[in-house]
């Protein structure tokens, strides 16, 4: 079935620094990814959704400035968390969709905590 | 815009016990539905689809257009069935690039 890998699992950073994290479909070809942001206790907030070969489509109140999103390949899709604050301590969690034949599939998630 | 409402934030029952959990959405056209599942600490598991109309892990899961529901039940609840779930519409067959909106979420608590 429909595999999706996200990298890293987690990751402590600084306040200021730049995160990127990894989104790829392992066994089949994604035009569209989606980043989601779950706090604790909380349900999955849509923040994004990465198309391959174009910009990405932002949800209201999300800064693209702030969390940069690229789909260079039908594989991988990167979210860059950039100059990095406390409050963007979350965790992140991507997801893809193989066909109309299987739901979604989701990453295992990064926890990112920034100190 | 699409909606999903899942009223109950918790729902605790005995082993063995029915479950049933709730989902409502709001949507003009016709929507495909699913219910997720998040075990402790683990990503999220595609549990139900309401097109495949299929029986997973025991649960079943019935679109009722006119009450515009999708429960999810269980006749005799597990204690490995503790977990949260995650009912989520997405707008219509139109192949992997429609985003999915997701309810709240229900903890379900299988209690001994």
């Amino acid at each position: 079935g429909a595999v999706v890998s996200q990298h890293p699992s987690w990751v402590i950073c600084k306040s200021g620094t730049s995160v990127k994290i990894e989104c790829r479909s392992l066994d089949f070809q994604a035009t569209t990814m989606f980043w989601y942001r779950q706090f604790p206790k909380q349900s999955l907030m849509l923040m994004a959704t990465s198309n391959e070969g174009s910009k990405a489509t932002y949800e209201q109140g999300v800064e693209k400035d702030k969390f940069l999103i690229n789909h260079a390949s039908l594989t991988l899709s990167t979210l860059t968390v950039t100059s990095a604050h406390p409050e963007d301590s979350s965790f992140y969690i991507c997801s893809a969709r193989q066909d109309l034949n299987y739901g979604y599939t989701f990453g295992s998630g990064t926890r990112l905590t920034v100190v | 815009a699409q909606r999903v409402t899942q009223p109950e934030k918790l729902l605790s029952v005995f082993k063995g016990a029915p479950v049933e959990l709730k989902c409502n959405y709001s949507y003009s056209g016709s929507p495909e539905l699913f219910w997720y599942v998040q075990y402790s600490r683990q990503r999220l598991q595609l549990l139900l689809r309401h097109i495949s109309r299929e029986s997973i892990k025991g649960f079943t899961a019935d679109l009722n257009k006119g009450e515009t529901s999708f429960h999810l039940k269980k006749p005799f609840a597990q204690e490995e069935d503790s977990a949260m779930y995650y009912c989520a519409l997405v707008k219509g067959k139109t192949g992997g690039g429609n985003k999915l909106t997701f309810g709240t979420g229900t903890q379900l608590k299988v209690e001994l």
